[in-house]
């Protein structure tokens, strides 16, 4: 049973480009959330997808957006990236319901020059 | 913000028992209290959870107060694998609501020597 997995695992762009970052969840899972890792901080919430919409959303600008696909896979897009923007992405699957437990993939580390 | 409080950082020996305090005092009755752990640079991993009850399973115990003010992590046997920033979080079960997302704080890093 695969676990949660997201690509590319590293990625270097410059600053003012776009990125586009992906996520299939664990089997059987309906819900995504992503979160951003600054280095030496704690997860933050970006925004959760379910059928397809954006239910939730943390406290990120416009320039992060999302999409989730009807195979429960899902997107998180960054466009007029920024030096700040530069951590650890983290993608989080779960059934949406009481008491669900969210299982994270490894992260996709974004650097940007 | 987050909802607990945690030492930022504990040592233990390899193969004695960690014990990883967590303050939640201001817990509701429907939320639950969450343990995650992540090794450097991976993703955070699911340890345990519970509501009021203990909780055992093949990874740690979790032990909850009467009151729900306050929970211990317990890895019975530490190894230098258990080497990890450990994440207590209090969450609740609605749905749709900025109760199901995870806050985290800054957690206990967690150093077994050998």
């Amino acid at each position: 049973d695969a676990g949660v997995t997201q690509s590319p695992t590293h990625l270097i762009k410059t600053r003012g480009q776009q990125v586009t970052l992906r996520c299939s969840p664990k089997s059987g899972h309906d819900t995504v959330s992503w979160y951003q890792q600054a280095l030496g901080q704690g997860p933050q919430f970006i925004f959760q997808y379910y059928e397809e919409e954006e239910r939730q959303r943390g406290n990120f600008p416009d320039r992060f957006s999302g999409h989730q696909f009807p195979n429960y896979s899902s997107e998180l897009n960054v466009n007029a990236l920024w030096l700040g923007d530069s951590a650890l992405y983290l993608c989080a699957s779960s059934l949406l319901a009481p008491g669900d437990t969210q299982y994270f993939g490894p992260g996709t580390r974004l650097t940007v020059l | 913000d987050a909802k607990t409080t945690q030492p930022p950082s504990m040592d233990c020996a390899e193969g004695r028992a960690a014990n990883l305090p967590c303050n939640h005092s201001t817990i509701s009755g429907n939320e639950y209290v969450y343990w995650y752990r992540q090794i450097h640079s991976q993703g955070p991993q699911y340890i345990i959870h519970g509501l009021k009850n203990n909780e055992t399973n093949e990874m740690a115990s979790l032990i909850i107060t009467e009151d729900r003010k306050s929970s211990t992590l317990i890895l019975p046997h530490a190894t230098l694998r258990d080497t990890a920033v450990y994440y207590c979080i209090v969450r609740g079960e609605l749905l749709y609501s900025s109760a199901s997302k995870i806050i985290f704080g800054s957690g206990t890093r967690l150093s077994i020597r050998p």
